[in-house]
């Protein structure tokens, strides 16, 4: 049964202070890696998309890469308005059901 | 360009009644996919939608139902409501083709007492 795990459930930063946020898969082919935020009481906000071992991708202050087993979501000099839930899921086998993760609670204070 | 949007935004019924939720999507979009969220279990799939046909569905109880329009706004439906579907119900819109990024609405908030 495809999985996706993220770690760790919450972190908390101090502004400035940079980390990286994992999310392990196991799926039979990968058809594409989606990364979300998601602030309370909100729908999740699309942020990146993978396709392809190696491939990386930038917005702002988080760069979002893949392996064959896992993605990474690096934050870079955080600022309390990066605080929120991030997000990772895979599509199942039909490729039109998204596989979510339980997602990692990110706090950043000043 | 209009992003996904969602009504109405808070609901609560009482256990036994029945629910409809409406999600239009954004131009162009042709697929409506629903999800749930708890804090239980995260973000659940429910059922997908794309050209008024159901294309995909999830694990769940035959209580819960949808349906497209041909302007591909969708309609989900949820009979004899009990307790533990008390969730936030978020509707995502894509453009169709498996693997698309999917564009997610605010949700609808259901209070089941």
């Amino acid at each position: 049964e495809d999985q996706v795990t993220q770690s760790p459930e919450a972190l908390r930063l101090q502004e400035g202070e940079s980390s990286s946020l994992n999310c392990s898969y196991t799926v039979s082919g990968l058809r594409g890696l989606f990364w979300y935020r998601q602030d309370p009481g909100k729908g999740p906000e699309f942020l990146f998309t993978l396709y392809s071992a190696g491939e990386e991708k930038e917005k702002e202050r988080l760069k979002a890469t893949l392996t064959k087993k896992e993605s990474f979501l690096h934050i870079t000099a955080p600022k309390p308005e990066d605080s929120a839930t991030y997000l990772c899921a895979v599509p199942g086998n039909s490729g039109y059901a998204l596989n979510f993760g339980k997602g990692t609670s990110l706090l950043v204070t000043p | 360009k209009a992003g996904v949007t969602q009504t109405p935004r808070y609901l609560i019924k009482t256990r036994g009644q029945q629910v409809t939720l409406s999600c239009s999507p954004i131009s162009g979009h042709r697929s409506v996919s629903w999800y749930q969220q708890t804090p239980g279990q995260g973000l659940q799939f429910l059922f997908e939608y794309f050209s008024e046909t159901q294309r995909n569905k999830g694990n769940f109880p035959g209580r819960f139902s949808g349906r497209q329009f041909s302007n591909s706004r969708s309609e989900m439906n949820v009979s004899t409501l009990e307790l533990g579907d008390s969730a936030l119900y978020l509707c995502a819109s894509s453009k169709g083709d498996s693997n698309n990024e999917q564009f997610f609405g605010p949700g609808t908030r259901l209070t089941v007492l």
